[in-house]
């Protein structure tokens, strides 16, 4: 089954912050982060396993809550690079990878 | 420079022809993906090979086969494609020896094949 991302969709101007959340309805072992610019492959941001733990990339940071079956997302003082779609991937007891519906950022100037 | 390939950008084909999309990797991985990706629904795997000749259905086999006679190499086979096939193809690898998808190992993507039946 597909995690939910939220919002669907979310429009910024350069500098401000945004949060997407990924939700799972099964036990997760880990989840992944990949962002894909408009015509180009998914590329990856991060690995988050368990532990609850936090990581970041540049401006972008992410945690991990293994009890809630979540993660987030977090985008800090947002760049016009940062534009794209952004997917979550849920890996499972099975080890396999499902990945979200995804969450298109547009950053504005 | 780690690399992922596909054989074409963009595909058009009729209904009920035989489709065979490709997609070649550099880097010896152990793993290789396809996913069809459509609005609103993301990445959705179709199958997955974990070495030479295996191969385990993903999300959506329906309607296709894969075939993997070389390590580096992962075909898409679209036996009688139609139009409810057209879609974003995008192949996938990844280095992961232990379960499939890969619990702590990145995936690398293509560039994808866009493939549009009528």
């Amino acid at each position: 089954q597909q995690p939910v991302q939220s919002p669907q969709a979310v429009i910024l101007r350069e500098g401000e912050d945004a949060v997407i959340n990924c939700s799972s309805s099964k036990a997760l072992y880990s989840v992944h982060w990949y962002r894909q610019k408009h015509g180009e492959a998914p590329v990856f941001l991060m690995i988050l396993l368990k532990g609850g733990e936090q990581k970041g990339h540049e401006k972008i940071s992410a945690s991990f809550n293994e009890k809630k079956q979540q993660s987030s997302l977090y985008l800090t003082a947002s760049q016009l690079s940062y534009s794209g779609t952004y997917f979550c991937g849920t890996v499972g007891s099975y080890g396999k990878l499902t990945f979200g519906q995804g969450t298109i950022l547009t950053v504005h100037p | 420079d780690v690399k992922v390939t596909q054989s074409s950008r963009y595909l058009v084909k009729r209904t009920g022809e035989k489709v065979f999309l490709e997609c070649v990797q550099d880097m010896d991985h152990e793993n290789m993906f396809w996913y069809r990706q459509d609005p609103g629904l993301g990445l959705r795997l179709i199958y997955f090979s974990y070495d030479v000749k295996m191969k385990e259905k993903g999300d959506i086999p329906e309607g296709y086969s894969v075939s993997r006679e070389k390590k580096e190499r992962f075909s898409l086979i679209l036996e009688s494609a139609s139009t409810n096939q057209t879609s974003m193809y995008l192949c996938a690898s990844s280095s992961d020896p232990g379960l499939a998808g890969g619990s702590s190992y990145e995936q690398y993507f293509g560039p994808g094949t866009r493939l549009t039946v009528t």
